[in-house]
């Protein structure tokens, strides 16, 4: 599985737009992208997931650029309740299995 | 809700004991993976079932086995508990490879004492 690195923590402030930013350099041709989001004591939730370009849903957009060595989930105009640490996940094989794999991921902080 | 149901929510134990966490997985996903998220180890995966079969272990001690039974269910049965088993226990479910997104219950908060 392609390891993944992004930053520990972030802070940011009601209103302004996020970018979190995930490192895989070792990203194979089949691997697949995904964002997830956990708050304390829940389960981690899927956000938004992308092979190349850009993906955009309902709450954030996923950039990836065209070597997919890196990818950045845009969170716009967080709120409090944006407040939890985002995983970025890679090695999804189309018609193989998977194991979502989990690092320490990021946690985002927003002030008011 | 993601559709994944988890019991107990909390348990709590004596060391040397044994206990069954149980997962109800979203309705007609075959693939059940098991976590363990402590705060100095994060989010391990430790075992897959799929369709009633073992297909992926993780970082799953010898003292923790599961099982996923005929009507999907899965269960994480952990033993001889010690100290450092204390941690949130998630179940998710899916299937492969329609949909590689993982739909995770709420946990099982396990504390040994």
């Amino acid at each position: 599985l392609a390891k993944t690195t992004q930053p520990i923590s972030m802070d940011s402030y009601e209103g302004q737009e996020v970018n979190i930013t995930c490192s895989h350099n070792n990203i194979a041709t089949n691997d697949y992208i995904t964002w997830y989001q956990q708050f304390p004591s829940q389960g981690p939730r899927f956000i938004i997931q992308g092979y190349k370009t850009k993906v955009t849903n309902e709450v954030a957009s996923l950039f990836i650029p065209a070597d997919r060595k890196s990818s950045t989930l845009s969170l716009p105009r967080v709120s409090l309740s944006d407040t939890a640490v985002y995983y970025c996940l890679v090695g999804a094989e189309p018609g193989g299995s998977y194991i979502p794999t989990f690092g320490r991921g990021t946690s985002l902080i927003v002030h008011p | 809700d993601s559709g994944v149901t988890q019991t107990p929510k909390h348990l709590i134990t004596a060391t040397g004991q044994r206990v069954t966490l149980r997962c109800s997985p979203r309705s007609g996903d075959l693939s059940v993976y098991w976590y363990q998220q402590s705060l100095d180890q994060g989010l391990q995966f430790l075992i897959q079932y799929y369709n009633g079969e073992e297909r992926a272990k993780g970082n799953i001690l010898e003292r923790f086995s599961a099982q996923q039974f005929p009507d999907l269910h899965s269960e994480l049965n952990l033993s001889s508990l010690e100290l450092g088993d204390s941690a949130l226990y998630f179940c998710a479910s899916n299937t492969p490879p329609e949909n590689t997104e993982a739909f995770f219950g709420q946990g099982t908060r396990l504390t040994v004492v």
